[in-house]
C-alpha cells in the first residue's frame, strides 16, 4: 500500500518570505497523481496544486509550485512571497492510477509570522 | 453554489445513539467518499462509493454505514456511538477518472459524550 510521509509536524516562516514543506512517499506504480491540500482554521480542505507522474514539468500556481523528483519519491510544495492567509495545515496526498484510493500524509502546519 | 454541502456542521450525542450525517454534491461526480479527520489531524479514508461498487476500509467498525439514496448524495449512519468516535467527518466526490482531485465539503464535527 501506498504510504505518503510528511516529515515536519510544524513549519513557520516570515511575511513576505519563502518556505518549502516536504513529501515523500512509498510506491510501486509509476503512473500516479500527487496533491496539496490547504486546511485553514475554517476546516474546510482546500486543493492547492495537482501533479502528474508522468510530466516532468513541476506544477505552478501562482504562488505555490512544487519540486516533484519522481525516482527520489520526492514532491515538495514550496510557497513564494508567504502571506498571513496563508496560515493553515498543508497535506501531501497520493492518488492512485488505478483507482480512487487516496493517501494523506499527516500535515504540516505552517504558521506565518507578520 | 455550494459544491459538496454538509450538514449538520456540528453535533453532539451521548454515547450509545445513532446518528447521521448527510452529503450531497452539485459537481456531477461519480464518486463520493468519506474521511474521518482525528484530533492530530490525520485523515483517514473510510468509505469510497460509486454506483457501481462500495469500497470500505477494513478498519471501519461495522457501526459506521454509508447510504446513497441517488448519485449526488452519501449519508453516513452511525450506530451505537462510542466516545472514540469524536472526530470531523469529511465528506468528499470526485469524478472517477483517472487522476482527478477530491473536492471536499466543510466537515462535521461530531462529539460523543
Amino acid at each position: 500500500a501506498q504510504t505518503v510521509t510528511q516529515s515536519q509536524p510544524e513549519m513557520s516562516v516570515q511575511e513576505a518570505e519563502t518556505v518549502t514543506l516536504s513529501c515523500t512517499y512509498d510506491t510501486s506504480e509509476s503512473d500516479y497523481y500527487l496533491f496539496w491540500y490547504k486546511q485553514p482554521p475554517s476546516r474546510q480542505m482546500i486543493l492547492v496544486i495537482r501533479q502528474e507522474a508522468y510530466k516532468q514539468q513541476n506544477a505552478t500556481e501562482n504562488r505555490f509550485s512544487v519540486n516533484f523528483q519522481k525516482a527520489a519519491k520526492s514532491f515538495s510544495l514550496k510557497i513564494s512571497d508567504s502571506q498571513l492567509g496563508d496560515a493553515a495545515m498543508y497535506f501531501c496526498a497520493y492518488r492512485s492510477y488505478n483507482n480512487n484510493d487516496m493517501r494523506f500524509g499527516a500535515g504540516t502546519r505552517l504558521t506565518v509570522k507578520p | 453554489d455550494t459544491a459538496v454541502s454538509q450538514t449538520p456542521k456540528y453535533l453532539v450525542t451521548q454515547m450509545g445513539n445513532d446518528k447521521s450525517i448527510k452529503c450531497e454534491q452539485n459537481l456531477g461526480h461519480d464518486t463520493m467518499y468519506w474521511y474521518k479527520q482525528d484530533s492530530k489531524k490525520f485523515l483517514k479514508i473510510m468509505f469510497s462509493y460509486n454506483n457501481k461498487e462500495l469500497i470500505i476500509n477494513e478498519t471501519v467498525p461495522n457501526r459506521f454505514s454509508p447510504k446513497s439514496p441517488d448519485k449526488a448524495h452519501l449519508n453516513l449512519h452511525i450506530n451505537s456511538l462510542e466516545l472514540g468516535d469524536s472526530a470531523v467527518y469529511f465528506c468528499a466526490s470526485s469524478r472517477s477518472e483517472v487522476g482527478y482531485e477530491q473536492y471536499f465539503g466543510p466537515g462535521t464535527r461530531l462529539t460523543v459524550t
